[in-house]
């Protein structure tokens, strides 16, 4: 069955950068694109970008371009979402969701906290 | 302020019908299909319906959608208390800066 298994929480200081990942596994890994949401407490899902883990393409959210990388690595059938330059409004659960149209699959959620 | 609008919350009792809409534009849900997802409290999000009214497997028949124009709706028949849950709709979003993914802020629905 299809597995998505994030990587645990974390806790960062403004201005600082987090890595998380997404270690997929149950299908073909290349033939699915990965979305990465997050949702801050209590607050809705905010989608951040799209990565194509066959070629490696990606897309990004306004809001996010030139803070977020999204990148993959086929030998371990793993997405990762690198934020840079956090603030406290950063700090939510993010989610990886495999699909492009809509998102069949999700993630567990990691909790990212930035706090000084 | 989220790209597509809903309700912010709802209610029903135990076997009614309640729906949930999800207002949108051209660019978003007018030009493209329409997602719902189901989030229980403390979990991720659950697809519950895709490309506007499908279901996918293991999502009872209570659960349906539509779409009609820039907006969408989503029913839910025979209504339980499992269902006491966060609602989202989601769609692509084509402007002339690219394309995005959006979601609307969610529908709270609460089980009276």
């Amino acid at each position: 069955q299809v597995q998505l298994v994030q990587s645990g929480a974390e806790v960062k200081k403004p201005g600082a950068s987090v890595k998380v990942s997404c270690k997929a596994s149950g299908y073909t890994f290349t033939s699915y694109y990965m979305h990465w949401v997050r949702q801050a407490p209590g607050q809705g899902l905010e989608w951040m970008g799209i990565i194509n883990p066959s070629g490696g393409s990606t897309s990004y959210a306004q809001k996010f371009q030139g803070r977020v990388t999204m990148t993959r690595d086929t030998s371990t059938s793993t997405v990762y979402m690198e934020l840079s330059s956090l603030r406290s409004e950063d700090t939510a659960v993010y989610y990886c969701a495999r699909g492009s149209d809509y998102a069949h699959s999700w993630g567990q959620g990691t909790l990212v906290t930035v706090s000084s | 302020q989220s790209v597509l609008t809903q309700p912010p919350s709802a209610s029903g009792t135990p076997g009614q019908r309640v729906t949930i809409s999800c207002s949108g534009s051209s660019s978003n849900i007018g030009s493209n299909t329409v997602n719902w997802y189901q989030q229980l409290p403390g979990t991720a999000p659950k697809l519950l319906i895709y490309s506007n009214n499908q279901r996918p497997s293991g999502v009872p028949d209570r659960f349906s959608g539509s779409k009609s124009g820039t907006s969408a709706s989503l029913a839910i028949s025979g209504l339980q208390s499992e269902d006491e849950a966060d609602y989202y709709c989601a769609a692509w979003d084509d402007s002339l800066n690219g394309s995005s993914w959006v979601f609307g802020g969610g529908t709270k629905l609460t089980v009276l």
